[in-house]
């Protein structure tokens, strides 16, 4: 079955220990998204990858950096973790197609710990 | 600064009724908006998505979107004991740009 694979499922690093969150998707989708979700908040969407091209958040914080080396797959890279970065991290995905955004699917996430 | 709000609720529903859900959102530029069902510890799961003004139904699921009004509800009928979650309304402004979530509202469905 097409899907978004995230792994790892669960991650717990030290604070200031740099941690790469993986996604990959075997939608073919043009679009991939990175969201944190804070328990008991909203997902909050932290950059997006439209095709090659990276577009960051205004207020998503420099110690969050992404690739994506090719169409199937987008990292998610935490620098220097803080306590307050603990989180469930979401991958999505959309195919744009010039019109209506098209639906986001979301992968399992990857819940993070900071220690 | 684009915002979605919804009643955080807890929303209780005896099984077999109807559980009615809302949604209002702040710009006006808006054009696809989008039902996620979340169970706690698990990602969003998409229930229903509406992009015109009206009703669309899929099986137990009407989503109702009113643009004038800047408003979109979400009725559930026949309420199931498995349809207790948390319920997130998103919105897009179009082209690739991600989804503006509301906090979502927690429904509860009573056996």
């Amino acid at each position: 079955d097409a899907m978004v694979i995230q792994n790892p499922r669960y991650q717990v690093t030290q604070f200031g220990k740099p941690v790469t969150l993986s996604c990959s998707q075997t939608l073919n989708h043009n679009v991939m998204y990175w969201y944190q979700q804070k328990s008991s908040q909203a997902p909050k969407l932290l950059f997006h990858y439209y095709d090659k091209d990276f577009n960051n958040e205004a207020d998503t914080p420099d110690n969050f950096q992404s690739r994506r080396p090719n169409t199937s797959f987008c990292f998610l890279d935490i620098r220097s973790p803080g306590l307050g970065d603990a989180a469930m991290y979401l991958c999505a995905t959309s195919s744009y197609l010039g019109s209506y955004q098209e639906t986001q699917y979301f992968g399992p996430g990857t819940r993070l710990l900071v220690l | 600064q684009k915002e979605v709000e919804q009643n955080s609720g807890p929303l209780s529903v005896p099984e077999g009724a109807i559980a009615s859900l809302n949604c209002t959102y702040s710009d006006r530029g808006s054009q696809s908006f989008f039902w996620y069902r979340q169970y706690s510890g698990k990602s969003p799961e998409l229930i229903m998505s509406i992009y015109s003004n009206g009703d669309k139904e899929d099986g137990r699921f009407t989503a109702q979107l009113n643009k004038a009004s800047q408003y979109v509800s979400l009725l559930i009928r026949d309420s199931q004991p498995s349809d207790s979650a948390t319920y997130l309304c998103a919105e897009s402004g179009g082209g690739a740009d991600g989804l503006t979530f509301g906090k979502g509202t927690h429904l509860i469905i009573q056996p």
